[in-house]
């Protein structure tokens, strides 16, 4: 299996400021054929189911905010939040989705 | 616009078995796959398998190999997830996600998630 490995575990941002969040692969999701990172990451809020954010690592899902980016290529990814908002406290997830089973990394807590 | 509305709590014995459903609306049921993903209490995500609806085929994650049984209903436009042989760690939220319509396997709709709690 892929293992997921997100860094840090939880990450507190001020308001406004930049938050990164890093993903690593234990192996590479880039598929060499169509040259595309098989990563998607979501956001997940308590009591409520994940939200699609970023898939192929760097296409924003239609309606997330344009200071949601996502980045990197092969075993090491990243997704940052330009801009923190407080709507943004959550979890975040990255999920591979190159080989079965589709596994996750242990999540990203997000606080102010 | 898409929904995906599961069944309600469960509470069952060490053992027993447990079914879930997942009804979705909104779209064309058997041109999406549907993936059923869990989490535990406080913990991360847990990807179970994916079942396509047009015909059917399911993969499962290994893990779960052998007491999982993904099945749909194309009259009902309605995905289920048979889960055997409860232990308490399978205590848990239990999503399913519609997969996207594009090349890759990620999930683009979730429902709102049945928790099954397993306690003697």
């Amino acid at each position: 299996d892929i293992v997921m490995t997100q860094s840090p575990d939880s990450l507190a941002v001020s308001l406004g400021e930049r938050a990164t969040i890093n993903c690593k692969s234990s192996q590479s999701v880039l598929y060499n054929s169509n040259n595309k990172n098989y990563l998607a990451w979501y956001q997940q809020k308590p009591g409520q189911p994940p939200k699609l954010l970023i898939y192929w690592a760097s296409t924003r899902e239609s309606g997330v905010p344009d200071r949601f980016s996502g980045s990197g290529s092969g075993t090491d990814f990243t997704l940052t939040i330009s801009s923190l908002q407080a709507e943004d406290v959550a979890v975040y997830y990255c999920q591979q989705y190159y080989a079965t089973p589709y596994t996750f990394g242990q999540g990203t807590k997000l606080e102010i | 616009q898409v929904q995906l509305v599961q069944s309600g709590a469960e509470v069952k014995k060490p053992g027993a078995s447990v079914r879930l459903s997942c009804k979705a609306s909104g779209y064309t049921f058997i041109t999406y796959k549907m993936h059923w993903v869990r989490q535990a209490p406080g913990q991360g995500l847990e990807w179970m398998g994916i079942i396509d609806p047009s015909g059917g085929i399911t993969a499962y994650a290994r893990k779960f190999q052998g007491r999982v049984t993904m099945t749909r209903d194309t009259s009902t436009s309605t995905v289920y997830m048979e889960l055997n042989s409860l232990r308490s760690e399978d205590t848990a939220v239990y999503y399913c996600g519609r997969d996207s319509l594009d090349d890759g396997d990620y999930g683009d709709y979730w429902g709102q998630g049945t928790l099954v709690t397993v306690s003697s």
